[in-house]
């Protein structure tokens, strides 16, 4: 199995408060990536990595905010949760190249 | 802008059946092409990555090939079965953003 690993698994959370949710991979791979998953919709790009320090938008950013530190950990950081950041949350990582991409197991957040 | 189109969206198919899912392409200048399953309520799981250098890999019952020059990608599964049920996905992986094809849900029925 690819290491990526995602935590935590699951999580109920506040409306109004802070929620950091965590990827990391031993693969060194290069670009690592957040996505939510609806009902009705595909998996959607809240923010990626292309590197150390290295972060850009997605198509629904808005809420959201990331960090990458380390090559290994790319955190997701929901400043002030809201009902509408309720969903499934995959981190994902692809190398620099002709590599696999892997996904992690998803996150489930529930924000009441 | 690469666009990634999955036909059919869904298709069901009795247990034992020989089957084809599409994936096309716009932008053939593609570095790979990876195809992926989500089972309900599950993350995806890679399947079989193409290189834009190979025509086609296999793994067991899967077999996906790639032709660039007329922008498709074909997952080919033989002897279907129940477990085989799930979403299948394509993915270029070439930019530095992944690009989803827009899906196949898949029922194998007994």
């Amino acid at each position: 199995d690819a290491g990526i690993t995602q935590s935590p698994r699951h999580k109920v959370t506040e409306t109004g408060t802070p929620v950091t949710l965590r990827c990391h991979q031993t693969e060194n791979h290069r670009y690592m990536y957040w996505y939510r998953q609806d009902p009705g919709h595909g998996l959607r790009l809240i923010h990626y990595s292309y590197g150390v320090k290295d972060t850009d938008k997605g198509e629904v950013s808005d809420g959201y905010s990331v960090s990458r530190s380390k090559t290994e950990d790319f955190l997701l950081t929901l400043e002030s949760a809201t009902s509408s950041q309720t969903s499934v949350y995959f981190c994902a990582i692809n190398g620099q190249g002709r590599t696999e991409a892997f996904f992690g197991q998803g996150t489930r957040l529930t924000v009441v | 802008k690469q666009e990634v189109t999955q036909i059919p969206a869904a298709l069901s198919v009795p247990e034992g059946e020989n089957l084809v899912l599409n994936c096309s392409f716009t932008d053939s200048a593609i570095y790979n092409l990876q195809w992926f399953r989500q089972d309900p309520g599950k993350g995806l799981t890679s399947l079989l990555l193409i290189q834009s250098s190979q025509r086609e890999q296999t793994s067991g019952r899967l077999n996906a090939s790639l032709d660039k020059s007329s922008g498709r990608s074909t997952l080919y599964i033989a002897a279907s079965q129940p477990g085989d049920s799930a979403t299948y996905l394509c993915v270029d992986g070439t930019a530095s953003k992944l690009t989803f094809g827009t899906g196949t849900r898949l029922q194998v029925t007994l």
